[in-house]
Formats: structure tokens, sequence, C-alpha cells
């Protein structure tokens, strides 16, 4: 079965006070891990998807990496508005559920001003 | 309208209540999907719709009853429901099964 586990729980962090968010995932074959990011009362926003080990991706602040067990979400000088809750989820090749995405609890980040 | 819609952004209906929860995507997407998200737990895959074929069902309750006419268009049926199905339920899709998804704002129900 597939598992996927994000720490902290909960992140808070000053303005401008880099940081990383960790994904750790036991999958079947993965064929993709997401992340994404969710404002209370919201649906999730799309950030990122890494297909392989080795792989990189940016967007403004934030940079997502993958190794074969984990993934980590580095925030940069992190600004207020960056404060959400921050999903990673994993897409395995196992069993029959293909396009079934298993989501991790989320981390919620909080950062001050 | 862009990206993914849900109406309505929120229901409350007692527990003899019919209601019907409806999702449209407008990205020309071939793949939709039902989750239910409850506080302090993980996003919950309930149903997944390809080409508007159901191709998964995850051991979900008879009362939630899915409905895909089109590829544009997901309905989720609810009749009969429990308190705890109280819950944020999110529309997703898809180009197709296993790529990127884009999940729409969600419904808010209240089941009292």
């Amino acid at each position: 079965e597939d598992q996927v586990t994000q720490s902290p729980e909960a992140l808070r962090l000053q303005e401008g006070e880099s940081s990383s968010l960790n994904c750790s995932y036991t999958v079947s074959g993965l064929r993709g891990l997401f992340w994404y990011r969710q404002d209370p009362g919201k649906g999730p926003e799309f950030l990122f998807t890494l297909y392989s080990a080795g792989e990189e991706k940016e967007k403004e602040r934030l940079k997502a990496t993958l190794t074969k067990k984990e993934s980590f979400l580095h925030i940069t000088a992190p600004k207020p508005e960056d404060s959400a809750t921050y999903l990673c989820a994993v897409h395995s090749a196992g069993g029959t559920s293909y396009g079934k995405l298993t989501f991790g609890q989320g981390t919620i980040l909080t950062v001050h001003p | 309208e862009t990206g993914v819609t849900q109406t309505p952004r929120h229901l409350v209906m007692g527990m003899t209540n019919k209601k019907s929860l409806k999702c449209e995507q407008h990205l020309g997407h071939n793949a939709m999907y039902w989750y239910k998200q409850s506080a302090k737990k993980p996003l919950e895959l309930m149903f997944v719709y390809n080409f508007k074929e159901q191709t998964e069902n995850n051991s979900v309750p008879s009362r939630f009853s899915p409905e895909c006419p089109n590829s544009s268009h997901l309905f989720l049926h609810l009749h009969t429901l429990q308190p705890e199905d109280s819950a944020l339920y999110l529309c997703a899709s898809s180009p197709l099964r296993g790529d990127t998804q884009y999940f729409g704002p969600g419904t808010r129900l209240t089941v009292l």
C-alpha cells in the first residue's frame, strides 16, 4: 500500500527565514510526485510535478527536489503570503489504481512579518 | 469561467435530504475526480472517471452516487447522509488519468 508522510505537521517561520518541508513516500513504482498549496477554505493549487530521482523544479521562492525515498520543498526568504498548507501526493504504478493519487496529511506553514 | 468550478460552494442539509454537487471543468480534460477532505485527515479519493467511464470507486458508501454525463461535467448525488459525512468535497480534472490534477474550490458540506 502506498504511503506518504509529511513533516513537520506545522512550521512557523519569520519573514526571510528559509526552510524546507519534507515528504517521505513508499510506493511500488513512482509515476509522479506532486506538490500542491492549499489556502483555508479553497481547493489545492498545483505547484510542481516531479517524475524521477534527481529532478528539481523552481517557481519564485519555491524549489522542489526528489530522491528515491523523499521530496523536499525548499522555501527561500519566505513572505507572509506564502502561508498555507502544502500538500504532497504520489501516483504509483502499483495495482490497478492507475490515476489514483495518495496524499500526505500536509504541512501547515505560517510566515510571520 | 476558467479552470474547474464547483457549485454550490456551501451546503447545509439534513440527514433525510437529497442534494447534488456539481463540477464543471473548462480545461478540455478527459479525466475527472471526486475527493473528500475532512479535518486532520489527508485527501481521500472517492471516484475517478476517464472519458465518462467510472474507473475507480474507492469503497464509497452507496449514499454517494456519482454521475458523469460528459467529460466536462461531474455530479455527486447525496442522499440520507450522516453527520460524519460533513467535509470539504473537492472535484479535480486532468488531461488523462494519471496526469497532473487541477482542483476546483470545493463544496463545504454540513450534515445536520
